[in-house]
């Protein structure tokens, strides 16, 4: 079955490291996003691609860099850990470039020491 | 941007009453409405969606409803179960890419 998948599901790091999160769905969507949730903020936007080679910054896109080299994958970058970054973060994707429902990865709990 | 209000923050039940949850949104362009469900650990599922042609949807014990004249749109569930315990979301867009999400709520269904 098509699904969305995010590795690791948990990791712990410490301030000023670079951290990589994955994000890999089979169903040939287009369109991915990365976003952060934190109690009292729902759900934020870090960064988007419509397609390969294309990012674009969200919300809350400071100190996150993401790439989109094929179609299936949109890894999310912190280039230097802050404790600020400790947020449970998901990836999502979505069909095509109209108004289409998004499909929730399983999420990533990220501990900044 | 948008931005979009969600109230009440928590909300608790009795087993088979009903519950609704408000949001209100900002920008009169937006015209796609999703509410998403997210129990405890899990990651957030799309229960109901309506867009801005119509002004109300139904899928057995879930409706939405769209005002959009006054910017809100509500999640009613009638009969709730305590499976209906979980975090709602409501989130509006007008591209179909960025989704902006209210704060949540939390939905307790006392049996």
């Amino acid at each position: 079955d098509a699904e969305i998948t995010q590795s690791p599901r948990h990791k712990i790091t410490e301030t000023g490291r670079q951290v990589t999160l994955a994000c890999h769905q089979t169903w040939n969507h287009n369109n991915m996003f990365w976003y952060r949730q934190d109690l009292g903020h729902g759900l934020r936007l870090i960064h988007y691609s419509y397609g390969v080679q294309d990012t674009n910054k969200g919300e809350v896109s400071d100190g996150y860099s993401v790439s989109r080299s094929n179609t299936e994958d949109l890894p999310l970058t912190l280039e230097s850990a802050a404790s600020s970054q400790t947020s449970v973060y998901f990836c999502a994707s979505s069909a095509g470039t109209s108004i289409e429902t998004q499909y929730f990865g399983p999420g990533t709990r990220l501990l900044v020491l | 941007g948008e931005n979009v209000e969600q109230h009440p923050s928590t909300l608790s039940v009795q087993e088979g009453d009903s519950a609704v949850i408000k949001c209100t949104y900002s920008d009169s362009a937006s015209n796609y409405f999703p509410w998403y469900k997210q129990e405890l650990g899990k990651r957030p599922q799309l229960i109901i969606d309506i867009r801005s042609n119509v002004g109300e949807k139904k899928d057995q014990r879930i409706a939405v409803t769209l005002n959009k004249t006054a910017k809100h749109f509500s999640l009613h569930i009638t009969e709730t179960q305590p499976e209906d315990s979980a975090v709602y979301f409501c989130a509006a867009t007008n591209t179909g890419n960025q989704f902006y999400f209210g704060t949540g709520t939390s939905l307790t269904v006392i049996p």
